[in-house]
C-alpha cells in the first residue's frame, strides 16, 4: 500500500527556534498533501493543504507565517514552525491522498510530537 | 472545524465483546469515512461508505449510513485486546473533517 513517511517523529527545542517537519510520499505522487494538528485527547485539526508548486491554502485561524509549508516536489511538503512557542507544543501529522491508487482516502505519516520547552 | 460528534468518547469492554462507536456530521457528504489510531501514531484507514450506500462490512467490521439522520455507526464485532485504540469518523469535503473520535479499550 501507499507509505507516507513523517520526519521527525519527535522533536524538542527552545523557544524562539523554528522547526520543519517533513512529509515524503514514498511510492506514489502527491500533487496534494494536508497537515493536522493533534492536542491530547483531541481530534485532528486541519490546518492547512499544501499544494505541490503553488501556495498553500490554510484553515481559518490558522497564521501563515507561523506555520510555513512548502511542498516544492510531488512527493516531499514541508510544514515550518517559526518562531516556536510553548504553545505550539503539540502533535502535528500529514497525509496524503494517494489519488489513482485508492481514490478518496488519505494515508497518514506517523506524527511528529513537537515539544518546546 | 470539527464536522459532528461522536459518541461515546470513551468506551471500555471486555475481549469477545463487540464495540459500538457512532458519529454524527453536519453536511451534505460524498462518503464518510472510519480511521484508527493507536496512541501516539498516525491515522490507518479503515472503511469508506457512500453516501449511497447503507452498510458496509470488512472483516470484523461492519459500518452503516444513515443520511437522513445524518448519522453513521461502527461495529467491531469480536473485539480483541490490539483493537484498543482512537476511532474516528471523517467526512470527505475535498478534504476530511474528523469527529472528536472515541477512545475504546479491549481488556484482555
Amino acid at each position: 500500500g501507499a507509505v507516507v513517511s513523517q520526519h521527525p517523529s519527535r522533536v524538542i527545542c527552545k523557544s524562539g527556534t523554528s522547526v520543519k517537519i517533513e512529509c515524503r510520499s514514498l511510492d506514489f505522487q502527491a500533487t496534494t498533501m494536508f497537515w493536522y494538528r493533534q492536542f491530547p485527547k483531541q481530534s485532528l485539526m486541519l490546518m492547512a493543504t499544501s499544494n505541490e508548486g503553488s501556495k498553500a491554502t490554510y484553515e481559518q485561524g490558522v497564521e501563515k507565517d507561523k506555520f510555513l509549508i512548502n511542498h516544492a516536489s510531488l512527493t516531499l511538503s514541508t510544514l515550518t514552525v517559526t518562531s516556536a512557542h510553548p504553545e505550539d507544543s503539540s502533535f502535528y501529522i500529514c497525509s496524503a491522498p494517494p489519488g489513482q491508487k485508492a481514490k478518496n482516502i488519505q494515508y497518514f505519516g506517523a506524527g511528529t510530537r513537537l515539544s518546546v520547552l | 472545524s470539527q464536522q459532528g460528534e461522536e459518541d461515546p468518547q470513551a468506551l471500555s469492554i471486555q475481549e469477545g465483546e463487540n464495540a459500538t462507536m457512532n458519529c454524527s456530521y453536519k453536511t451534505s457528504i460524498n462518503n464518510l469515512q472510519w480511521y484508527r489510531q493507536n496512541s501516539g501514531r498516525g491515522l490507518v484507514h479503515l472503511i469508506l461508505i457512500r453516501s449511497n450506500e447503507r452498510e458496509k462490512h470488512s472483516g470484523r467490521l461492519r459500518v452503516t449510513l444513515d443520511t437522513s439522520k445524518k448519522s453513521s455507526s461502527l461495529l467491531i464485532t469480536a473485539s480483541r485486546a490490539a483493537d484498543t485504540a482512537s476511532y474516528f469518523c471523517a467526512t470527505d469535503e475535498g478534504k476530511l473533517i474528523f469527529g472528536q473520535g472515541t477512545e475504546l479499550s479491549v481488556k484482555p
